[in-house]
């Protein structure tokens, strides 16, 4: 059975580079959730997507970061100019409706030099 | 500021004997609290929840108690086995919000042989 799969697995990029991260939640699962998990940290919330729409953005923490999900499944996070600290591993979650158990992905494992 | 938190960031537990992990919140708002369990290099996988009308939830070797005038909540898993270590996260949300669930840093436990 697919759960929530997130590529790439790892990513290694430069201070100031571009990066695209995506994530394909379970299928059939309106609701589509990003995290970020920093060294020693739980998982922190970003964006929060119903069907499309992102209904809840305000865990991004800068206008760096911009998550689309235009054909209410697969969903990119985008992050631009990257910082070393945005370095961390990026969660995707994904549930049946807003407020049900959600499925996490196992990560994108972001490096920035 | 940290409305979840794990003040023990491990644990170690002899196989057979009551692995105890616990958690306090801040908010008062939060009504619905969640364990889950995280094992290196996977996302979080959902444990066991409780919400705030109760004050035990149990399946299996699992049990969640939660103390509400305390702020408190704890999991205890009994017996412990060796497939049980790995990093527990607590965390709550707000039922009737369908969005974000607030992490609490985690605690590592490990099971000793």
């Amino acid at each position: 059975g697919a759960g929530v799969s997130q590529t790439p697995s790892n990513k290694v990029t430069e201070k100031g580079k571009y990066v695209e991260l995506r994530c394909d939640p379970i299928s059939g699962h309106t609701a589509l959730y990003w995290y970020r998990q920093s060294l020693g940290q739980g998982p922190e919330f970003l964006i929060y997507f119903q069907g499309t729409g992102a209904a809840d953005d305000s865990g991004l923490p800068n206008d760096r970061f911009f998550a689309v999900r235009p054909e209410g499944s697969v969903s990119t996070l985008k992050i631009q100019r990257t910082e070393r600290g945005d370095s961390a591993v990026y969660l995707c979650a994904s549930s049946l409706v807003g407020g049900s158990e959600q499925f996490f992905g196992p990560g994108t494992r972001l490096t920035v030099l | 500021d940290q409305q979840v938190k794990q003040n023990s960031p491990s644990l170690s537990v002899q196989e057979g004997r009551i692995s105890i992990l616990n958690c306090d919140y801040t908010n008062s708002m939060f009504d619905y609290f969640l364990w889950y369990k995280k094992y290196p290099a996977e996302g979080p996988t959902f444990l066991i929840s409780i919400s705030s009308i109760k004050d035990k939830n149990e399946d299996g070797r699992f049990t969640v108690f939660l103390n509400k005038s305390a702020k408190h909540l704890s999991l205890h898993i009994v017996p412990s086995q060796p497939g049980d270590s790995a990093v527990y996260f607590c965390a709550a949300s707000v039922m009737n919000r369908d969005d974000k669930i607030i992490f609490g840093k985690g605690t590592r436990l490990h099971i000793l042989p």
